[in-house]
């Protein structure tokens, strides 16, 4: 069964500066990963996936991640925060034989001014 | 493309009652829906999952009689949750995927419906 762990509950930046969500997976064959976006009383937006072709996943809004097979690791980052970035963020896993998306705890992101 | 909708958006109930929750893929067709529960703050919790045609499979622990799942066509699915309780409030999510095979797809979520029971 795969589970995910995100690091941090909650993640607080100022404007400008570097973010860097932490997420990491556990899997019994080769995964999907995925990180989805919501903001409030939004639904789910995906930012980005991995799907075993380039471990550096570029997404929208100018997030990537990448996806690092030693460490179990797939870490989201956005090297420039927005106001607009202030939101939830979820780490999620399936396995390639499983389609069932298995979400992480979720990890709070605000932006300060 | 690959819009999902929910109605209602929420919705208050008294206690007792049931309420039923629909889902809608607008531009693609859904062979397999999904659905979700999320308690405030936390994460989403998978219930169900429902292929067109055939009755839903439910998670571990999920209440198969509780919460009543449709989905009778490639567009539509329903979760009905009968004989609401105020413990069943909570944030429900949809999602759909149009993988007939079973076959990990990319989902698509619904924006949600708050369920208040009082």
């Amino acid at each position: 069964a795969q589970s995910v762990t995100q690091l941090d509950s909650h993640v607080s930046v100022s404007e400008g500066t570097p973010v860097l969500l932490r997420c990491n997976y556990s899997s019994s064959y080769s995964p999907s990963l995925f990180w989805y976006v919501q903001h409030p009383n939004k639904g789910l937006q995906l930012l980005l996936k991995y799907t075993s072709a380039a471990t550096l996943v570029k997404g929208i809004n100018g997030f990537e991640a990448e996806f690092k097979k030693s460490e179990t690791s797939f870490h989201l980052t956005k090297p420039s925060a927005h106001m607009s970035d202030a939101a939830e963020y979820f780490c999620v896993v399936s396995d390639i034989d499983d389609y069932k998306l298995s979400f992480g705890a979720g990890t709070t992101v605000t932006v300060r001014a | 493309g690959a819009v999902v909708s929910q109605h209602p958006s929420w919705v208050i109930c008294k206690s007792g009652t049931s309420v039923k929750i629909e889902c809608r893929s607008l531009d693609f067709q859904a062979t397999t829906m999904f659905w979700y529960r999320q308690f405030p703050k936390q994460s989403l919790m998978l219930m169900a999952t429902s292929n067109e045609g055939s009755k839903a499979t439910y998670e571990q622990g999920v209440e198969k009689d509780k919460f009543l799942i449709n989905h009778a066509s490639l567009t539509l699915s329903t979760l009905t949750v009968t004989s609401a309780h105020p413990e069943d409030s909570s944030f429900y999510i949809c999602s759909a995927s149009s993988s007939g095979t079973g076959v990990y797809d990319e989902q698509y979520f619904g924006p949600g419906t708050r369920l208040t029971v009082t």
